[in-house]
């Protein structure tokens, strides 16, 4: 069965410093990845996927993630943490093909810290 | 492009009861999924909708139940309401117009409470 661990349910950084958020999958056919972000009261927003193609993916509000195969990871960065970036971050992955199923990692909490 | 929208936004029944959502998807989409955000379980995946067939199915109970009407829309229905079901609900659309790469985007969600 697949699944997605992200290490660390809660990372704390100060503002300006890197953000590392840490993601591993265990899959038996060619994944795709995704990350989302949360917001308090809110839905999920998707920060940046990869399915095919180039490994580092750039997303929204400065994001990027690389997919590194040898490690079966996904774990995501961003060079300078903004106060707005606070929010829960979730790892997922999918089959592919026609199977739509998400299946998630428990969540990141980030805390930006002035 | 409007977004995934759900009604109601929030919700308080009591045990026994039963709840109907629903999920508008983003227009051209046909693709609805949903999912269920505990803080003890995370987010699981219910149940998925393409064409108004249920296309793929989680691990949960005959309780919860879900349809698809021809203009895309969905609805999630949870039956005889456990204080377990407590939960936010989320759904998702997607174009699912081939090839699998496409998104899935999420409403803002249901947050059902029971009593």
């Amino acid at each position: 069965a697949q699944s997605v661990t992200q290490l660390g349910s809660h990372v704390s950084v100060s503002e300006g410093a890197l953000v590392l958020l840490r993601c591993n999958y265990s899959s038996s056919v060619p994944p795709y990845l995704f990350w989302y972000v949360q917001y308090p009261n809110q839905g999920l927003q998707l920060l940046l996927k990869y399915t095919t193609g180039a490994t580092l993916v750039k997303g929204i509000n400065g994001f990027e993630a690389e997919f590194k195969k040898s490690e079966t990871s996904f774990h995501l960065t961003k060079p300078s943490a903004h106060m707005s970036d606070a929010a829960e971050y979730f790892c997922a992955h999918r089959r592919g093909g026609s199977n739509y199923k998400l299946t998630f990692g428990k969540g990141t909490l980030l805390t930006v810290n002035p | 492009k409007a977004g995934v929208t759900q009604t109601p936004r929030y919700l308080i029944k009591t045990r026994g009861q039963q709840v109907t959502l629903s999920c508008s998807p983003i227009s051209g989409h046909r693709s609805v999924s949903w999912y269920q955000q505990t803080p003890g379980q995370g987010l699981q995946f219910l149940f998925e909708y393409f064409s108004e067939t249920q296309r793929n199915k989680g691990n949960f109970p005959g309780r919860f139940s879900g349809r698809q009407f021809s203009n895309s829309r969905s609805e999630m229905n949870v039956s005889t309401l456990e204080l377990g079901d407590s939960a936010l609900y989320l759904c998702a659309s997607s174009l699912a117009g081939g090839g699998g790469t496409d998104t899935q985007y999420f409403g803002p969600g249901t947050r059902l409470t029971v009593l």
